[in-house]
């Protein structure tokens, strides 16, 4: 059961322009909504993340916006550059456990 | 320096082969995690383990035993390898009921 969907499965957006990944979920269960960035050959790696009690979280370039009542959440990236150049992955966690359940990923691409 | 490691970095066996992944971590965490990625990209939870305690167990062939033997390793050994085994084993740790998990770099497994 894939439990957080994700769109799209990629990505090409200009030097300067916006990205944006979506994802949507079906467990209410999820009490933290983190977006992990992974690297060719590299672990992933936490970017930025919300509680479902807040509707926006801004870090740098990174804006999560959350919609609560449609469980949908995404990933903007403002002024994206060539760096950004990774797959994101959304993700709910539940529980003490921290059980992580990822989206199926977007391969995103930043040309010059 | 390196907070979540990994032996090793490649694996390359033949089916049916026995095979063990070390991991280790140096953040004074006392939770962690495997997972796998597999040809898509697509990242499931296979264990967590807290404190020694194993505390998440997916839907996992009992071919793959974790064991940790304190709460800085957890280790995946795998029995009976098949072909299906093929992708890339991710390590994480974090603390206790704590929202960031650390990744390690990975262990890319091929079974021929």
């Amino acid at each position: 059961q894939q439990q957080v969907k994700q769109s799209p499965q990629s990505l090409i957006v200009q030097k300067g322009g916006i990205s944006i990944i979506n994802c949507a979920y079906e467990n209410t269960a999820f009490d933290y909504f983190p977006w992990y960035q992974q690297f060719p050959g590299k672990g992933p790696a936490l970017l930025i993340a919300i509680r479902p009690d807040v509707s926006e979280k801004k870090e740098g370039r990174f804006t999560i916006s959350f919609n609560k009542s449609a469980k949908q959440f995404s990933l903007h990236i403002m002024d994206s550059q060539p760096g950004d150049s990774a797959t994101y992955f959304c993700a709910g966690v539940t529980g003490t456990a921290s059980k992580l359940t990822f989206g199926t990923g977007t391969r995103l691409q930043v040309t010059l | 320096d390196t907070a979540v490691s990994q032996t090793p970095k490649y694996l390359v066996t033949q089916m049916g082969n026995d095979k063990s992944i070390k991991c280790e971590q140096n953040l004074g965490h006392d939770t962690m995690y495997w997972y796998k990625q597999d040809s898509k990209k697509f990242l499931k939870i296979m264990f967590s383990y807290n404190n020694k305690e194993l505390i998440i167990n997916e839907t996992v062939p009992n071919r793959f035993s974790p064991k940790s033997p304190d709460k800085a390793h957890l280790n995946l050994h795998i029995n009976s390898l098949e072909l299906g085994d093929s992708a890339v084993y991710f390590c994480a740790s974090s603390q206790h009921g704590g929202d960031e998990q650390y990744f390690g770099p990975g262990t890319r497994l091929t079974v021929t």
